[in-house]
């Protein structure tokens, strides 16, 4: 059964240094999403991609937070510089429809 | 806008014995409901789905769902819990087409089942 791919899975990093994310959607599924699960609460949204083109960044703390997906596959997270409370789990999805497929997510924590 | 609320954050029941996650919604529209189940340090996983049709809804692992308009709820049902069913389950809506395409998560709702 296709997967969604995420990796890391486990990232340790200090505040003010970079991090980046790779999500490798199922294969076919023009959506692709990056969510942030803070401990104890639902996912957030960050972004949204159809294919190669950005639906929704609205929720993405433009300022230090960037994401891509050049080919329409494929997608890059990145955050940079880091703070204390981007701690968190980074789930990706994707979806050919209604239903989305998450990834495993990469657990950040930022000393 | 959309919402949902899981009013319960943690369930404690018996293995064996039926088990009930809670669920309310909010939309404009016509809702697209959906249930998904995380383990630790792991993602989402999809159980099933309301779009239209049957307001009883039939997922994986033995998982079922009632869709009531009127109450506004979709409640996920078991009815034989079993103790690796013990995880936290999130309840999720989005807007018929014509209203937002991304789904609003719940706060979760842990469910622990004891042997």
């Amino acid at each position: 059964e296709a997967e969604v791919a995420q990796s890391p899975r486990y990232k340790i990093t200090e505040k003010s240094q970079a991090v980046a994310f790779w999500c490798d959607p199922i294969s076919g599924h023009a959506t692709l999403y990056w969510y942030r699960q803070i401990l104890g609460q639902g996912p957030e949204l960050l972004v949204q991609f159809q294919d190669e083109s950005v639906v929704d960044d609205s929720q993405l703390p433009k300022d230090r937070f960037s994401a891509e997906r050049l080919k329409g596959v494929d997608s890059t997270l990145k955050i940079q510089p880091a703070e204390l409370g981007d701690s968190a789990m980074y789930l990706c999805a994707s979806s050919p429809g209604e239903t989305q497929y998450f990834g495993p997510g990469t657990r950040l924590l930022v000393l | 806008a959309q919402s949902v609320a899981q009013p319960e954050d943690q369930v404690n029941v018996a293995e064996g014995n039926p088990l009930t996650v809670k669920c309310t919604y909010s939309v404009s529209g016509n809702p697209y409901l959906f249930w998904y189940v995380q383990y630790p340090n792991r993602g989402l996983q999809f159980l099933l789905k309301y779009i239209t049709g049957d307001n009883l809804v039939k997922g994986s692992y033995g998982f079922e769902a009632e869709f009531n308009k009127s109450q506004t709820s979709f409640h996920l049902k078991k009815p034989s819990a079993l103790v690796s069913d013990s995880a936290l389950y999130f309840c999720a809506v989005r807007d018929s087409p014509g209203g937002s395409y991304i789904p609003t998560f719940g706060r979760g709702t842990s469910l622990i089942v004891h042997p």
